[in-house]
């Protein structure tokens, strides 16, 4: 069966720090892969989108940027977290699409 | 307009009732229809997933099409405390772009 698996849950950065979230799928090979934001009391705002090995799609510009070294890897960073990347990640594949247990990011 | 509206409530009810979430959205290329539940501090999970008009039901969840009106409904009968829960809607277009478009979410309080 596939599984999703994403890491750290909770994270709490200085600001100006660099961040790294990492997300792997289990089960399933070549899938859509994708970075979505969840502020408070708000919509998920999708961040990235993959569709293979080394292909990113960045659907908001900001501070952060996206990765996937290999299939069904698919990683979240930023050289320096600014105070308005706080918030929750999500990172999900496939459609419909099948959601990891987040990452609550505070950046303080 | 956003593409996709959906009332953030809350929804408050009593337990047992029939709870009705909706959404209203304005691309008519949408073709996928898919709802999603979040507890508190979780990823969301898939609860129905429709293709083009009509119903489909499962257990005490049925969702609704209805492409004329560009109206999306997720019915939950019997309501319990556990279906406490922030539920989205989302859809997207057939063909090549299959990137879901989400509604904010409506918070779902079922009371004892």
């Amino acid at each position: 069966s596939q599984t999703i698996h994403q890491w750290p849950a909770t994270l709490v950065q200085p600001v100006g720090s660099p961040l790294s979230l990492e997300c792997t799928v289990e089960g399933t090979s070549n899938p859509n892969l994708y970075w979505y934001r969840q502020a408070a009391g708000r919509g998920l705002q999708l961040l990235f989108y993959s569709v293979g090995i080394g292909q990113i799609s960045s659907e908001v510009p900001q501070n952060l940027s996206a990765s996937r070294p290999q299939d069904r890897q698919f990683i979240l960073s930023s050289k320096k977290l600014l105070l308005s990347d706080s918030g929750f990640y999500l990172c999900a594949w496939g459609t419909p699409s099948t959601f990891g247990s987040g990452t609550r990011l505070t950046v303080v | 307009q956003k593409e996709v509206e959906q009332d953030p409530g809350p929804l408050s009810v009593p337990e047992g009732a029939i709870v009705s979430l909706n959404c209203t959205y304005s691309n008519s290329a949408f073709q996928y229809f898919m709802w999603y539940r979040q507890y508190s501090r979780k990823g969301p999970e898939l609860l129905m997933y429709t293709y083009s008009s009509g119903n489909k039901e499962d257990g005490r969840f049925t969702a609704q099409v209805d492409k004329s009106s560009k109206y999306i409904s997720l019915f939950i009968r019997d309501s319990q405390p556990s279906d406490s829960a922030t539920y989205l809607c989302a859809m997207s277009r057939s063909g090549g772009s299959y990137i879901p478009t989400f509604g904010r979410g409506t918070s779902l309080i079922v009371h004892p």
